[in-house]
């Protein structure tokens, strides 16, 4: 079955720093790659996606490239800031099929 | 954007009593909704996905005449949990599919229920 694995926190950074959060993932065929973002009292909000190998889904200054090689699609964003703060989900779901797995969620810190 | 709510975002309610939560998707129809149980500090956990106009399909391990799921419309769908107990207590959320090639869940607040 599907499965993500996902770094644990909590991570607490500084304003400013390089933020990384690892994600590996196990899945039959070739599914689509995730990164969802929950701030404080708020549901949950796509912040990026890739649909195929070597996509790379951006947005808000984060980054994430599917790798199918090594089955992974890592979170980065080279300055992080304060507003940054929140839990960080990464999933995937099968193509033609919107179930979505989920890893176990980063907590992210950012202080000024 | 798309749009999902969800009411109540808190309840709290005695143990033995039934709750329902709603799902509305507010600005498109929803053929699919899923709702998700997550517990502290972890992640969320499909427990069903509701389709509209048939029966909801159940993951492995969740009771489903406990979690009661009706999809009456396009554009919602509820989870009664019935005889509710402690155990019960956590942070509902549920997510709608916009469908139409977009691949891509939209997801409600979430509705906090503690049962005492």
């Amino acid at each position: 079955g599907n499965s993500v694995t996902q770094m644990e926190g909590p991570v607490t950074l500084s304003e400013e720093a390089f933020l990384t959060i690892n994600c590996t993932y196990t899945a039959t065929g070739y599914p689509s790659l995730f990164w969802y973002v929950q701030y404080p009292g708020e549901g949950l909000q796509l912040l990026l996606k890739a649909t195929k190998a070597d996509d790379k889904g951006s947005n808000k200054g984060f980054e994430a490239t599917y790798r199918k090689e090594t089955t992974s699609f890592h979170l980065e964003k080279g300055s992080v800031q304060v507003s940054d703060s929140a839990v960080y989900f990464c999933a995937l779901s099968n193509f033609g099929n919107e179930k979505l797995t989920f890893g176990t969620g980063t907590r992210l810190t950012i202080i000024p | 954007g798309a749009v999902v709510s969800q009411h109540p975002s808190r309840v709290i309610c005695k143990s033995g009593t039934s709750v329902k939560i709603e799902c509305r998707s507010l600005d498109f129809q929803a053929t699919t909704m899923f709702w998700y149980r997550q517990f502290p500090k972890q992640s969320l956990m499909l427990m069903a996905t509701s389709n509209e106009g048939s029966k909801a399909t159940y993951e492995q391990g969740v009771e489903k005449d406990k979690f009661l799921i009706n999809h009456a419309s396009l554009t919602l769908s509820t989870l009664t949990v019935t005889s509710a107990h402690p155990e019960d207590s956590s942070f509902y959320i549920c997510s709608a599919d916009r469908g139409q090639g977009y691949n891509e869940q939209f997801f409600g607040p979430g509705t906090r229920l503690t049962v005492l």
